[in-house]
């Protein structure tokens, strides 16, 4: 079955600095992959998308990397703010079908000023 | 444009009862989706609509059930609470599937605890 690992211990980070955040996946091979953010008491927000196709993808001050030989995906926050504070989830397609996405349990980042 | 709407926002139940959760989008999205997210588990499907007329099991739907009861609306119905569905349960709809490059937008959640 699927697995989605992303690291439970949150990431203390200096406004400023690249937050870094790894997801692995393993048993199979999701042919694309999204990352959201996720604020207290509120719903996931999409943030990426990378297909498998993809070595790298950007949005401003966000980089996703997609590396299928190690199934793994890292996502990069450049220059963070207070403001990135949050928990980002890795959601690659689920195992079961292409309609479905099966997600981490989440990082959280904490930028501080 | 109110994006994807849940109700209610809280909810207390005693074992045993009965509710259904509410959901509606207004962007006119084809698939319709239910989650639950539970402290250390991460976001687990119940129940989801790849389009209207049609529903299908995600990974954990005993205890649910679910109405597409048309486009717009995508209901979760709790027929007898059990204090392991208290949870926060959240709607999501995407304009096609997730495979087609469609992220999924989310509503802000139902809070449910079972006593």
């Amino acid at each position: 079955s699927q697995k989605i690992e992303q690291n439970s211990e949150a990431l203390n980070i200096q406004e400023g600095k690249t937050a870094t955040l790894t997801c692995n996946y393993t048993n199979y091979s999701p042919a694309y992959l999204q990352w959201y953010r996720q604020d207290p008491g509120r719903g996931p927000v999409f943030l990426l998308l990378i297909r498998e196709n993809e070595k790298e993808k950007r949005k401003e001050r966000l980089k996703v990397t997609f590396d299928t030989t190690l199934k793994q995906s890292l996502f990069h926050i450049t220059a963070s703010q207070p403001a990135d504070s949050a928990t980002y989830l890795c959601a690659p397609r689920s195992y079961y079908g292409n309609n479905r996405l099966a997600f981490g349990k989440g990082n959280q980042v904490v930028v501080i000023p | 444009n109110a994006g994807v709407t849940q109700t209610p926002k809280f909810q207390v139940l005693k074992t045993g009862q009965s509710m259904t959760l509410q959901c509606a989008q207004d962007m006119n999205h084809n698939s319709m989706y239910w989650y639950r997210q539970d402290p250390g588990m991460g976001l687990r499907l119940i129940y989801y609509s790849a389009s209207e007329g049609t529903t299908d099991k995600g990974e954990v739907p005993n205890g649910y059930n679910v109405s597409r009861l048309n486009k717009r609306e995508f209901s979760l119905r709790l027929e007898s609470a059990a204090p392991s569905q208290t949870s926060v349960y959240f709607c999501a709809s995407s304009e096609i599937s997730p495979g087609g490059g469609s992220p999924l937008h989310f509503g802000n959640g139902t809070r449910l605890t079972v006593t």
